[in-house]
């Protein structure tokens, strides 16, 4: 059973549309984290959300998280090619404060095409 | 400063040979993860070392799979008797201390099982 759903799981537009891709879970969690990967390369990560309702801004980019800490959103606005990428959430597998392993969505695969 | 490296970046092995994946963590940096991703999916949690303990290696798909860091820096992931389904891309990430720290991803390592 997968944890963090993700949605969706592919998506292409074309350059300077905006678009919004979610993260949901059933789970309630103390905080949430999106990551962006590119080919050949490790997720890095853009912006942790703690607090419920919590909103955060990137850029173009904007963070929402749900306000019962289950779910998150990613709006892009004026989406660049430069844009294009697998997006992944991920939460600590336990909740104990101390460092703990993530478990991540599958991931929304981003193509934007100029 | 130089970041997670890992090596090789790319493993082709034969079914049933032996594998070691290695990774150099963030100077200094106190846990280290490793994370297994299958094509076209978010990266699973396999293993988790504060300096050089290994506090939770509930991840590990198989007793065939191994990780140790001995002396609480290099860490190496050795899988035995490899199996296509050992097909992945492995990454390790590090942070700077053991709360809930960013975790910093190395490129990974791609592995291929004929």
């Amino acid at each position: 059973t997968q944890l963090l759903e993700q949605s969706p799981q592919f998506l292409s537009i074309q350059e300077g549309e905006n678009l919004t891709v979610y993260c949901n879970s059933s789970s309630v969690f103390s905080s949430l984290q999106w990551y962006r990967q590119e080919p050949g390369e490790g997720p890095v990560l853009l912006v942790t959300v703690v607090t419920g309702g919590e909103v955060k801004k990137l850029k173009r980019l904007t963070f929402q998280f749900g306000d019962a800490r289950k779910d998150s959103s990613l709006h892009i606005t004026a989406a660049q090619p430069g844009d294009t990428g697998l997006y992944l959430c991920a939460a600590a597998l336990y909740s104990g404060g101390g460092a703990d392993g993530l478990t991540f969505g599958k991931g929304t695969h981003l193509i934007i095409q100029p | 400063g130089a970041g997670v490296s890992q090596s090789p970046r790319y493993k082709v092995a034969k079914r049933g040979q032996d594998v070691a994946l290695r990774c150099d963590p963030i100077s200094g940096h106190v846990s280290l993860f490793w994370y297994q991703q299958a094509l076209g999916q978010g990266p699973e949690f396999l293993t988790y070392f504060q300096n050089e303990a290994q506090l939770d290696k509930s991840g590990l798909p198989s007793d065939r799979f191994f990780a140790e860091r001995p002396e609480g820096s290099v860490s190496t992931l050795k899988i035995q008797r490899t199996q296509q389904e050992d097909s992945a891309v492995y990454l390790c990430a590090s942070s700077s201390s053991s709360g809930q720290e960013t975790q910093y991803f190395g490129p990974g390592t791609r592995l291929l099982v004929l």
